[in-house]
């Protein structure tokens, strides 16, 4: 199970830092994703991390922006949002990862809705 | 980056009908192709991997095929429940993209 949690309304510019909570595998063998929807929009990958932490993928809209993380003694994956846009308005899933470099998307959170607007 | 190209946008067909989607990589990805289901107000679900295995619980009714370039995912014998959108990504390389989504209505 994958249970996000930190989105709301946030004004632009502003940061915000988004958490998900792993239960039910074993946290530390497998890489993790954060895949967003804006409202009545298509899937739009954001960053992945590495299981063990050692490495991280950015999407060029967020790259500099966002920052994703993990804490394994707490089974937690984060995502720290900065100089957030309006564009950055969706549901903000988290993913976990499986298969050929880690890039098949097998469980995926309920999502956390983060609005960005003044 | 890889685009994915998904059509028809949308499709409407009946109970019991055969049903096909097709998804166009802009570059050769081999069978790393991965289809999955979303239907409204809940995360999406993984149904097919590496182009046409059914993930554990999907109904055999799902079927995928093909490879390289040019994929489809084809649902025979459509049911209620199918009404969904779904989403094609290609997972032969980072970053991750997605098609744009079909959604099909019953």
């Amino acid at each position: 199970q994958l249970v996000e949690s930190g989105g709301g309304v946030v004004q632009p510019g502003r940061s915000l830092k988004l958490s998900c909570a792993a239960s039910g595998f074993t946290f530390s063998d497998y890489g993790i994703h954060w895949v967003r929807q804006a409202p009545g929009k298509g899937l739009e990958w954001m960053a992945h991390i590495s299981y063990d932490g050692s490495k991280e993928n950015y999407a060029d809209s967020v790259k500099g922006r966002f920052t994703i993380s993990r804490d394994t003694s707490r089974n937690t994956l984060f995502l720290q949002m900065t100089s957030l846009r309006t564009e950055d308005t969706a549901v903000y899933y988290c993913v976990r990862a499986v298969g050929f470099r880690d890039l098949t998307l097998d469980y995926w959170g309920q999502g956390t809705l983060v609005i960005v607007s003044s | 980056d890889i685009q994915m190209t998904q059509s028809p946008t949308s499709l409407s067909a009946s109970v019991g009908d055969r049903v096909t989607i097709t998804c166009r990589a802009s570059q050769t990805i081999g069978s790393f192709l991965n289809w999955y289901q979303q239907k409204p107000g809940i995360a999406p679900r993984l149904l097919i991997y590496a182009a046409s295995s059914l993930l554990s619980g999907v109904p055999s009714r799902f079927s995928g095929s093909g490879s390289g370039t040019d994929f489809t995912l084809t649902i025979s014998g459509l049911q209620p429940e199918d009404s969904a959108t779904y989403f094609c990504q290609q997972s032969y390389n980072h970053p991750a993209t997605f098609g744009r989504g079909t959604k099909v209505d019953i």
